[in-house]
């Protein structure tokens, strides 16, 4: 069935390190692909999604890039910030929508 | 984009009682909405899917008896524990799609924080 496997936490990193999540999906024909981050006591907000395949989301300097080749939709962000410290979720919908286990990201000063 | 109002944001009840929470769609209509639990460190689990005018659809496992859901409204679906006991503590999520197909983006409430003593 369709499912979303996301890299599992908990990730920690020094401020301005690199962030790689990874994500890949299993889903017939050919879903949307979504992140989404979650900070402490709060519900899920989007950060980026694409839409179909070699799309590339961004926002708040993240990016991901829809990769159908490799059934991916890695997460990046060439220098992360104490701020993002958050739990992150890789998402696609198929005949509904279906979440990654979420990867919990801290950033360290 | 999209707004889902959730409230209360944090509810502290006693054991034995019931709590309402409540999701709104605000700039859009949501025939469907979707009701998750999220225990600590843990990722989000599907409860029911609420549809609005008919019963909700409940996930395997979930007391339907427990957890019981209104969608009265193109706009607002409305989660009520009964009973509620301390194991029912957790963090509560809506979330609604635009035109309510569940394949496309979602957009969620802010979570309610329930605290069961």
């Amino acid at each position: 069935g369709d499912s979303v496997t996301q890299m599992e936490g908990p990730v920690t990193l020094s401020e301005e390190a690199f962030l790689t999540i990874n994500c890949t999906y299993t889903a017939t024909g050919y879903p949307s692909l979504f992140w989404y981050v979650q900070y402490p006591g709060e519900g899920l907000q989007l950060l980026l999604k694409a839409t179909k395949a070699d799309d590339k989301g961004s926002n708040k300097g993240f990016e991901a890039t829809y990769r159908k080749e490799t059934t991916s939709f890695h997460l990046e962000k060439g220098s992360v910030q104490v701020s993002d410290s958050a739990v992150y979720f890789c998402a696609a919908t198929g005949n509904q929508f279906y979440f990654g286990t979420g990867t919990s990201l801290t950033v360290i000063p | 984009g999209a707004v889902v109002s959730q409230h209360p944001s944090w509810v502290i009840c006693k054991s034995g009682t019931s709590v309402k929470i409540e999701c709104r769609s605000l700039d859009f209509q949501a025939t469907t909405m979707f009701w998750y639990r999220q225990f600590p460190k843990q990722s989000l689990m599907l409860m029911a899917t609420s549809n609005e005018g008919s019963k909700a659809t409940y996930e395997q496992g979930v007391e339907k008896d427990k957890f019981l859901i209104n969608h009265a409204s193109l706009t607002l679906s409305t989660l009520t524990v009964t009973s509620a006991h301390p194991e029912d503590s957790s963090f509560y999520i809506c979330s609604a799609h635009k035109g309510g197909a569940p394949n496309t983006e979602a957009f969620f409430g802010q979570g309610t924080r329930l605290t069961v003593v």
